[in-house]
């Protein structure tokens, strides 16, 4: 595609419930970042794919988070049993390979009441 | 502490002026990202270095890998320059950001 796009652009859930979220990244970009911007806050870095594989998964802030990328292309980002304080923006971003030039999607507006 | 500090947090400046921002981090990296974040929120990648300098319109970034700091200058600044500009320092599969400096260009 012509860009990183991502799915949903907002989405409202409660506490407790199970939310995927979905980055598709520019075609050929072996790279995939996932971060995530709470309201008036910096970024946070949580998960970096190279194809299919993530070789730390430290920067995840929970076991309530995982992430996968398949085929080397799309990848989700689940939250399990969401709480309040995972309300944030969630931004992908892609690059033709690591330590190159990023292409960010719009990004994930997630609320969680 | 955190492993990267830009300076300053906020920067107000007339429209023309000569503009810097600085970064500097304390790991070692592979790479250093300089991003622009619109009021709306989208960010936008400006340069990525590994060494040296890299100019793009206005724009000119360099790095110094011994003293481990980076700047970002924006030369005849233009009320459409203000965001928030973010330093982003990545060493082995982390990213490291800055809390970022948030530039107003008053005409």
């Amino acid at each position: 595609g012509a860009g990183v796009s991502q799915s949903p652009s907002n989405k409202v859930t409660e506490k407790g419930k199970d939310v995927e979220l979905r980055c598709d990244p520019i075609s050929g970009h072996t790279a995939l970042y996932w971060y995530r911007q709470s309201l008036g806050q910096g970024l946070e870095f949580l998960i970096y794919f190279q194809g299919n594989s993530a070789p730390d998964k430290s920067g995840l802030p929970s076991d309530r988070f995982s992430a996968e990328r398949t085929g080397g292309s799309v990848s989700t980002l689940t939250i399990q049993r969401t709480q309040q304080e995972d309300s944030a923006v969630y931004l992908c971003a892609s690059s033709s390979d690591r330590d190159e030039k990023l292409f960010f999607g719009s990004g994930t507006q997630l609320s969680v009441l | 502490k955190n492993e990267v500090e830009q300076s300053p947090q906020n920067l107000t400046a007339q429209e023309g002026e000569f503009i810097t921002i600085n970064c500097s981090y304390s790991v070692g990296i592979s790479a250093l990202h300089w991003l622009q974040q619109h009021p709306g929120g989208g960010i936008v990648s400006l340069f990525m270095l590994s060494s040296g300098k890299k100019k793009h319109g206005r724009l000119i970034a360099t790095i110094n890998i011994q003293e481990k700091h980076s700047s970002l200058h924006i030369t005849a600044s233009h009320p459409r320059d203000s965001a928030v500009y973010i330093c982003a320092a990545i060493t082995g599969n982390q990213f490291y950001f800055g809390t970022g400096t948030s530039l107003t260009v008053i005409p």
